[in-house]
């Protein structure tokens, strides 16, 4: 079983919509949680990070994180054209390790 | 700061070789880590240090990989000997332990691997 699990994709929406990436992991004590977004022939950079179960919002993007259902996720509100990207879910082990998911591209279309 | 600084960007070799990847990680950060990323596998983590000690290195795909760290600003990746499925982009990041709290990883901008 991989660490960390995301929606195979791809995902597209129309412009202006919402945006749902979904992810699920295996170690039950992990602590620290992240997006991070890549986009084509660039580096992964952080966008949002989550370490208490609930909601955390930051402009158009609420990330959402249940601890009990193993279970993270990303809403991107209002779906913009440069928001195509691929959506990167990880997380930090207390063994200090970074682990991530496979990605979920997402396309916003016009 | 200037960031994590990859050397090469680009490097185009021929089967057999010995490829060296560089990296310089952000002054203060304790933990280094070394990434793999292409499209059929996406991002592995090939192996981690924390304070210039290696510490998990099942990523390593096999004993053609190799990794250093001689001191808290350089580490290499060096693959000898290459072959064509060593391919890919090859990411160092870095970040800091924090109070449990942070951990945010910062990425270079990668090295693209082509071996012919």
């Amino acid at each position: 079983q991989k660490e960390v699990e995301q929606n195979s994709g791809p995902l597209s929406v129309p412009e202006g919509a919402i945006a749902s990436l979904n992810c699920t992991y295996s170690d039950r004590v992990s602590q620290s949680f992240f997006w991070y977004r890549q986009y084509s022939g660039k580096s992964p950079e952080l966008i949002m990070s989550i370490y208490s179960n609930g909601d955390k919002e930051d402009g158009r993007f609420t990330a959402q994180l249940n601890k009990a259902s193993q279970y993270v996720s990303l809403l991107i509100r209002d779906s913009q054209p440069s928001d195509s990207a691929t959506y990167l879910c990880a997380l930090n082990t207390n063994a200090g390790k970074s682990t991530f998911g496979d990605g979920t591209t997402l396309t916003v279309k016009p | 700061d200037a960031g994590v600084i990859q050397s090469p960007r680009h490097e185009v070799t021929e089967m057999g070789q010995e490829v060296t990847l560089r990296c310089k990680p952000i002054s203060g950060h304790d933990y280094l880590f070394w990434y793999r990323q292409t499209m059929m596998r996406g991002l592995e983590l090939l192996i981690y240090f924390n304070n210039n000690v290696p510490i998990d290195d099942s990523g390593m795909p096999e004993d053609r990989f190799s990794a250093k760290m001689p001191n808290a600003s350089f580490s290499t990746l060096k693959i000898q000997p290459s072959e064509p499925r060593d391919s890919a982009v090859y990411f160092c990041a870095s970040r800091v332990r924090g109070g449990g709290y942070t951990g945010e990883l910062f990425f270079g901008e990668g090295s693209r691997l082509t071996v012919l």
